[in-house]
């Protein structure tokens, strides 16, 4: 199976900026999302990459290295309401598991005043 | 557009009863998912339906989960019967192709808690 590792708290203060890491082993790559998740809600859609680079969108960019097996989310400009769990996702592609995602444990993000 | 809808939002049930969820996916997305997510932790996949078959059920507990999605629309899903260790958040997810780059989209969840 595959083996996505992220931490599991990390804390920042209002207009700051933070840096979510996720390292992730599997043959059968095809993708990494991020999710975000408020308490007692549903993950909901943040970023996707498939080749190695930057993906920008607003405040919240993701970066992809294949080859490291290694991603990471940014927040610029953090604000209160941005304190959630953030998901790390592989897509695995191989045999029977068509577009299936591995799910890291999450990341409780807070954010101080 | 409707996302996708998931009832209950809640259930309480006694260790060895049986409980079923339901859900509806978004209008015209092919794929439904159902995972299992346990406090602290990322989603699980039990499930995955293409239309109205099955393409992944590796991780679904057999002897007691299972699932169906007739018509390939709405489908449920039953524990019978049920133990502790299955108090989770059932979460119902739906993608619109096959394309790498369709994301999935969650349903609110039912939140299961087993006496």
């Amino acid at each position: 199976g595959q083996n996505i590792d992220q931490p599991t708290e990390m804390t920042a203060t209002e207009g700051a900026i933070v840096q979510i890491n996720c390292t992730y082993q599997t043959s059968g790559f095809n993708g990494l999302f991020w999710y975000q998740q408020h308490a007692g809600e549903a993950p909901t859609f943040l970023s996707y990459n498939v080749l190695d680079g930057l993906e920008e969108k607003g405040r919240f960019s993701s970066f992809l290295s294949r080859s490291k097996g290694y991603s990471y989310l940014l927040l610029k400009e953090l604000q209160m309401k941005d304190s959630a769990s953030y998901l790390c996702a592989v897509r695995d592609n191989r045999g029977s598991t068509l577009g299936r995602l591995y799910f890291g444990r999450g990341t409780q993000l807070t954010v101080w005043p | 557009e409707a996302g996708v809808a998931q009832s209950p939002r809640y259930k309480i049930i006694e260790k060895r009863q049986s409980v079923a969820f339901w859900c509806n996916p978004i209008s015209g997305h092919a794929t439904l998912y159902w995972y299992q997510q346990i406090l602290g932790q990322g989603p699980k996949l039990l499930i995955q339906f293409q239309n109205n078959g099955v393409v992944d059920d590796s991780q679904l507990p057999k002897d007691r989960f299972s699932a169906e999605r007739l018509k390939g629309v709405d489908s449920t899903l039953k524990i019978q019967p049920a133990k502790l260790e299955d108090s989770a958040v059932y979460l119902c997810a739906s993608r619109r192709g096959q394309s790498s780059y369709n994301e999935q989209f969650f349903g609110p969840g039912t939140r299961l808690t087993v006496l």
